[in-house]
Formats: structure tokens, sequence, C-alpha cells
């Protein structure tokens, strides 16, 4: 069955440190995407980035980088320099093919970067 | 850039009551999904559609539930007779894509109170 585990309900920072957020997954499938998004209080979801199974290569952007390791099903998230805005809710999510973009969400990590 | 819109942003209702959501996607997507959140707990999909019928729905979308794509435009989400569990935010998405090959675009959400 498909399962996404995000064993990290709350996380508090300090501005400028780094953060890791840990994903891990459960799918049968050899085919299957991984998706991050951040709902800042606002309320929205917003999304981050999406990552399919064939590719490993660890993606940076900006501040943000994942860390994708199919050996430990996990796709981690990594905020450097964390700053007050980055405070949010964030999900992890996982798809499968043929599954009509059905979308399992992790329970999510909420981050709280204090000044 | 194009969004995603959702209204009401909040709707307080009735036990018992018939609730409507509405949705405007984004103007060239085809594909469109309901999401749930209750609060504090992790995104649930609901259903997904495609080519004016559903694609797939999950065990929550029950007889309870319904969706619609009425014109060209708007995607709603009915709820025939609310139950207090049936409080929560609900969010629209689409997509041009199928999900896995896709990006999923997500409205700011309807939050919706029943008592």
């Amino acid at each position: 069955a498909q399962k996404v585990t995000q064993a990290q309900t709350e996380i508090s920072v300090v501005e400028k440190e780094d953060v890791t957020l840990d994903c891990v997954y459960e799918t049968r499938d050899t085919t299957y995407y991984l998706f991050w998004y951040k709902q800042p209080p606002s309320g929205e979801l917003v999304f981050l980035i999406r990552r399919n199974s064939f590719d490993e290569q660890n993606e940076i952007s900006g501040r943000y980088s994942w860390n994708f390791q199919k050996s430990t099903s996990s796709f981690n998230f990594t905020i450097t320099a964390s700053q007050v805005v980055d405070s949010a809710v964030y999900f992890c999510a996982l798809s499968e093919p043929n599954q009509g973009g059905k979308l399992i969400f992790g329970q999510g990590t909420e981050l709280s970067v204090k000044p | 850039e194009p969004e995603v819109t959702q209204t009401p942003s909040h709707q307080v209702t009735q036990m018992g009551q018939e609730v409507i959501l509405r949705c405007v996607p984004i103007s060239n997507h085809l594909y469109f999904y309901w999401y749930r959140q209750i609060l504090g707990q992790k995104v649930e999909f609901l259903v997904s559609f495609y080519n004016n019928e559903i694609s797939e729905k999950s065990e929550i979308f029950d007889d309870q539930f319904s969706v619609e794509r009425p014109d060209g435009s708007n995607f709603t989400l009915k709820i025939r007779s609310t139950k207090l569990e049936d409080s929560a935010m609900y969010f629209c998405a689409s997509s041009d894509r199928r999900t896995n090959t896709g990006e999923l675009f997500f409205g700011e959400g309807s939050r919706l109170t029943v008592l």
C-alpha cells in the first residue's frame, strides 16, 4: 500500500539555521512520483518540487535542496539559512501512475523559524 | 500568473444542509481534483475528474458527494446533506497533465464549518 510518513510533527529553529525535513514513503510500484508542498499560515498549498523515481539526482533551488534516496525510500528536504518566511507546514506526497492524479500526503511537518 | 480560484473562502452551514463549493481551474487545464484537510490533519484526496467524468475517487467520496463541471470554467463539489465530520478545508486543484508529469496547482481552499 502507498504511504508517506513525516515523522517530525513540529520543528523549531532559529533564523539562519539549516533544517532538514524528513519524508519516508512506501510503494510497491517501481515508477512513482514524489512531491513537496508548502502550506503557509494563509492556508494555500504551494508546489515546491516533483521528482520521479528514475531520477535520483539531488536538486538545489536557492536555499532549498532535496535528497532522494531510493535505497532508504526517503525524499528529504533541506532549507539552508532558514528565514522567518519559511515558517509553514510542509507536506511530502506520493503519486503512482494510473492513479487518476491521486496524491498521497504525509501528515506534514510544521516548521517554525524564530528570529 | 494563472491561478485556481475557489469560492466561498469560508462557509458555515447547519448539519443536514446542502453545500456547493465552487472552483475555477486554470483555463487550459484538463484535470481537476478535490482534496480536503480536516483541521490539523493531512491533506486527503477526494476525487479526480477528467473529460467530464470521475477518474478516481476515494473512500471518503461517498454518495453524499458529487462533482460537476457545469460549464467551461467552473468545477463544483456538492455535499448533499452535511455532517459534522465534513467540517474541513476543501482544496480544488487542476493540472494540464496527469499529476505524474504535471504540476498540480491548488486553490486557496474553502473552509467549511458544519454546526
